[in-house]
């Protein structure tokens, strides 16, 4: 059974940092591709980051260029997205899914449970 | 201000068919495949539909969907109560600025 589980989450002041991961288990992690989407309380779903199965390629949305860092372990079966500068607008259930696996983009099959972070004085 | 447009409200009465269109560009819809999501309340997303029309696994036939040049559509007939959700669709945006996901705004379905 594939399963995608994110920690990491968390209460942090703005200008802050965290670090969120995603274990997965139950599929060659090493072969996939992997996402971060976040959706805001209440709100819709916001694509936030893409990583290619070697890592060779990277994404980002325009708005955490330059704060975010993705990055993944295939020994570990983990992904990880490092979060700096922190600011309100941050807030968010964030999820790590997996893309279906195939030589094109053709959609998120499988999600974790997701992981809230917080970004309050 | 979501990149692709949805409805952001749809209804129907069990049994019923219900239609949700995503209205997107070139560089989204117009090149690449579209994809579905239902959220239950206090769930992870869950794919509906990929490749504008690929089941996976478990999805019940009743849903459908279709693509035509920018727009695609999410079609649920045999409407049940389970089916109220939010859906969301999305498409890979082949962007200058970068490549990147791009979802619909949602749109909640209620079952009257």
């Amino acid at each position: 059974e594939v399963q995608l589980v994110e920690s990491g989450g968390g209460l942090v002041q703005p200008g802050g940092s965290l670090r969120l991961s995603c274990r997965a288990s139950g599929f060659t992690f090493r072969s996939y591709e992997m996402n971060w989407v976040r959706q805001a309380p209440g709100k819709g779903l916001e694509w936030v980051s893409y990583i290619s199965s070697t890592s060779s390629v990277i994404y980002y949305t325009d708005s955490v260029k330059g704060r975010f860092s993705i990055s993944r372990d295939n020994a570990k079966n983990s992904l990880y997205l490092q979060l700096y500068s922190l600011r309100a607008e941050d807030t968010a259930v964030y999820y790590c899914a997996r893309e279906v696996f195939s030589s094109s983009p053709q959609g998120l099959d499988y999600w974790g449970q997701g992981t809230l972070v917080t970004v309050s004085s | 201000q979501s990149v692709l447009t949805q409805p952001p409200s749809a209804s129907g009465t069990p049994g019923q068919r219900v239609n949700i269109s995503c209205s997107g560009g070139s560089s989204n819809i117009g090149s690449n495949p579209v994809n579905w999501y239902q959220q239950l309340p206090g769930t992870a997303p869950k794919l509906l539909i990929y490749n504008n029309n690929q089941r996976p696994s478990g999805v019940p036939d009743r849903f459908s969907g279709s693509k035509s040049g920018t727009s695609a559509s999410l079609a649920i007939s045999g409407l049940q109560s389970e089916d109220e959700a939010d859906y969301y669709c999305a498409a890979w945006d082949d962007s200058l600025n970068g490549p990147h996901w791009v979802f619909g705004g949602g749109t909640k379905l209620t079952v009257l």
